[in-house]
């Protein structure tokens, strides 16, 4: 069974540009996770999908941080415009009980 | 405020040794920890998971300690190996109101084994 993927694996890009994450979870996953981690800090959530609705954004850090999931599938997140400080590795996560799969993460670098 | 504090930050440990990583959390309501391993590249994977109200687990060479009235857990890792050598994150679990689903994690533990 294919894990979690996510795409880009890695993104560089400038200061207020735009960049789109993207994640396919577990096929049958209806919980889906993104999670950032900035250099040296934890990792920290920003939000819960339940199939294609959104749970819990509780975490996202402003308005220039959109996400999707389209028909309770693949997840996008998009950022726009990117800022310095939104570098890090983005993680996406998919459960269906309490154990979340994390994929190989998305390390963007805005320039 | 970081909600799960994790220590220490590194970690080396001759092969056979054991490794010791601590966590302590504040809220009482967590109902879940479980225990992250991620090598490098990779995203993190589950190693082991405890809930409060049992006070160890054991799976192999790795066994959670909990201590639910000191509110602090630690993660064991019995005759360490080189290829334990990852980084280790501890995690909990709010178990209330719309966050049940996200994890809360400490800010890693990076482990070296030298053979």
């Amino acid at each position: 069974e294919a894990g979690v993927t996510q795409f880009p694996s890695h993104s560089v890009i400038e200061k207020g540009q735009t960049v789109t994450l993207r994640c396919d979870p577990i096929s049958g996953h209806d919980n889906l996770y993104w999670y950032r981690r900035v250099m040296g800090k934890e990792i920290k959530f920003l939000l819960h999908f339940v199939k294609e609705s959104k749970q819990d954004e509780s975490g996202m850090p402003n308005n220039r941080f959109l996400a999707e999931r389209t028909g309770g599938t693949y997840s996008t997140l998009k950022v726009q415009p990117a800022e310095l400080e939104d570098s890090g590795v983005y993680f996406c996560a998919s459960s269906q009980g309490v154990t979340q799969y994390f994929g190989p993460g998305t390390r963007l670098l805005v320039l | 405020q970081q909600q799960v504090k994790q220590s220490p930050q590194s970690l080396i440990v001759q092969k056979g040794g054991i490794s010791i990583i601590n966590c302590a959390y504040e809220n009482t309501a967590f109902d879940y920890f479980p225990w992250y391993q991620q090598f490098p590249g990779k995203g993190p994977a589950l190693l082991i998971a405890i809930r409060p109200d049992v006070s160890e687990k054991k799976e192999g060479r790795f066994t959670i300690s909990f201590n639910k009235s000191a509110k602090q857990f630690s993660l064991h890792i019995m005759d360490s190996q080189p290829g334990d050598s990852a980084t280790y994150f501890c995690a909990a679990r709010p178990g209330y109101g719309g966050s049940q689903g996200n994890l809360i994690f400490g800010k890693g533990t990076k482990l070296s084994v030298k053979p």
